[in-house]
């Protein structure tokens, strides 16, 4: 069975840095591109950014870019998401997602954790 | 960016009936990597259509995917119980990926 579980979400105070962790087991996870996707309460889902099936590129959507750092190790079969100078707009549940096929990251999204929640408050 | 959009923003339907979803980006979708998903209360998002009008794997047939270029729609026969949640479209032929606001499918 693919599964995918985040973990190290939390309270955190603004200004503050939190690192998700997403360990993948039931397909080979270094040949799958990985994204980080979340959502506010009540509200909709906004892609966060995504990473190669190497690692060795990805993109960040602009609201974190500067801010976020997507990284994966492939012996660990975990996907990471190292965010800092967290603001409230970053409070969210984050989602770590994968695509169906190897290769390329221009894909859907097949599998999604349940997902890791964040909250950023003084 | 490409900004998506979906109407209406809730349908109110009765188990049996069609639902027409629709959504328009604000620029050509490339390929038509135009995707939709389906979320439940507190549930992950799950996919249903990739690619405008691919069903993905284990999707019922009632789901149906259209459209190309900067218009696209999701249509749903006969509604089942369990078919009433909220649907997002997702464009993933640029970056950023970005979604819309989504159309809640509720019981009438």
């Amino acid at each position: 069975e693919v599964l995918l579980v985040e973990s190290g979400g939390g309270l955190v105070h603004p200004g503050g840095s939190l690192r998700l962790s997403c360990e993948a087991s039931g397909f080979p996870f270094s040949s799958f591109a990985m994204s980080w996707v979340r959502q506010s309460p009540g509200k909709g889902l906004e892609w966060v950014s995504v990473i190669r099936d190497s690692g060795s590129g990805s993109y960040y959507a602009d609201s974190v870019k500067g801010r976020f750092t997507i990284s994966r190790d492939n012996s660990k079969s975990t996907l990471y998401l190292d965010m800092n100078s967290l603001t409230a707009a970053d409070t969210a549940l984050y989602y770590c997602a994968k695509v169906p096929h190897s290769g390329g990251w221009y894909q859907p999204f097949d599998v999604w954790g349940q997902g890791t929640p964040v909250a950023v408050s003084s | 960016d490409s900004v998506l959009t979906q109407s209406p923003g809730t349908l109110s339907l009765s188990p049996g009936e069609r639902a027409t979803l629709s959504c328009r980006a604000s620029q050509i979708v490339t390929n038509n990597y135009l995707a939709w998903y389906q979320q439940k209360p507190g549930q992950a998002p799950r996919l249903l259509i990739y690619a405008a009008s691919v069903r993905a794997t284990g999707i019922p047939a009632r789901f149906t995917g259209g459209g190309s270029g900067t218009d696209f729609t999701l249509t749903i026969n006969r509604l089942e119980p369990e078919d009433f949640a909220v649907y997002f479209c997702q464009q993933y032929g640029d970056s950023p990926f970005t979604f819309g606001p989504g159309t809640k499918v509720e019981i009438k």
